[in-house]
């Protein structure tokens, strides 16, 4: 069964770097594209771009001046960095999956998401 | 850049009755890439309807998806206590995914 579990700090200062961890079990890496969603209150979600297993990404055209996704497969992980946090980037921040051979454009699987606040 | 615009905001209804959902592109829409989900409060969406009409695996036969260039829509027939929720419409195209801002269902 495919686990997908974000971790990180709960709470960024405006002009930080936004830094989270998606760690995955439970299914090969290489078989999905690994994506980072966010979003805020009341709001619905936003993609912020994603990762395959040899490290190509495609980003939110919105965000790519800021955002950095990478992946480690050795530790199935996919990380997120944001640079420039403010108030605005206060958001759940998910990890979703998209499966690569059956494609569909859908987020097939997600984690339970980690709130993250900018404030000073 | 596409936008997708959903209707109603909210949907009051009782538990047994059957809701009708609306999604609406600002311009054609591939068919294969349009999707809806399910989110239950505290919880990350559930993907429900993939391609426009196919059922994701585990989803309820109650869920049903149509339509075909710039307006969708996702019926529930025979609403169940879980599905009073929040639903959003989703596409892929040109390389980005874009979600609209959902509709409310909930309890009359």
């Amino acid at each position: 069964q495919v686990q997908l579990k974000e971790s990180g700090p709960g709470l960024v200062k405006p002009s930080e770097i936004l830094s989270l961890t998606c760690t995955v079990s439970g299914v090969s890496i290489s078989s999905y594209y690994w994506s980072w969603i966010r979003q805020s209150p009341g709001k619905g979600p936003e993609w912020i771009g994603y990762v395959d297993d040899s490290g190509a990404t495609i980003y939110n055209p919105s965000l790519k001046s800021r955002v950095i996704i990478s992946i480690d497969t050795s530790k199935s992980q996919i990380s997120l960095r944001l640079t420039s946090a403010s108030v605005t980037d206060t958001a759940m921040y998910y990890c979703a999956s998209s499966y690569r051979s059956s494609w569909y454009g859908t987020f097939d699987f997600w984690g339970q998401g980690t709130l993250v606040a900018v404030s000073s | 850049e596409i936008v997708l615009t959903q209707s109603p905001g909210t949907l009051s209804l009782s538990p047994g009755e059957t809701a009708t959902l609306s999604c609406r592109a600002s311009e054609s829409l591939a068919s294969n890439y349009l999707a809806w989900y399910r989110q239950r409060p505290g919880q990350p969406p559930s993907l429900l309807i993939y391609g426009a009409s196919a059922r994701a695996t585990g989803s309820p036969d109650r869920f049903s998806g149509d339509g075909s260039g710039t307006d969708f829509t996702l019926t529930i027939s025979g609403l169940e206590p879980e599905d009073f929720a929040v639903y959003y419409c989703q596409h892929y195209g040109s390389s980005v995914f874009t979600f609209g801002p959902g509709t409310t269902v909930d309890i009359k």
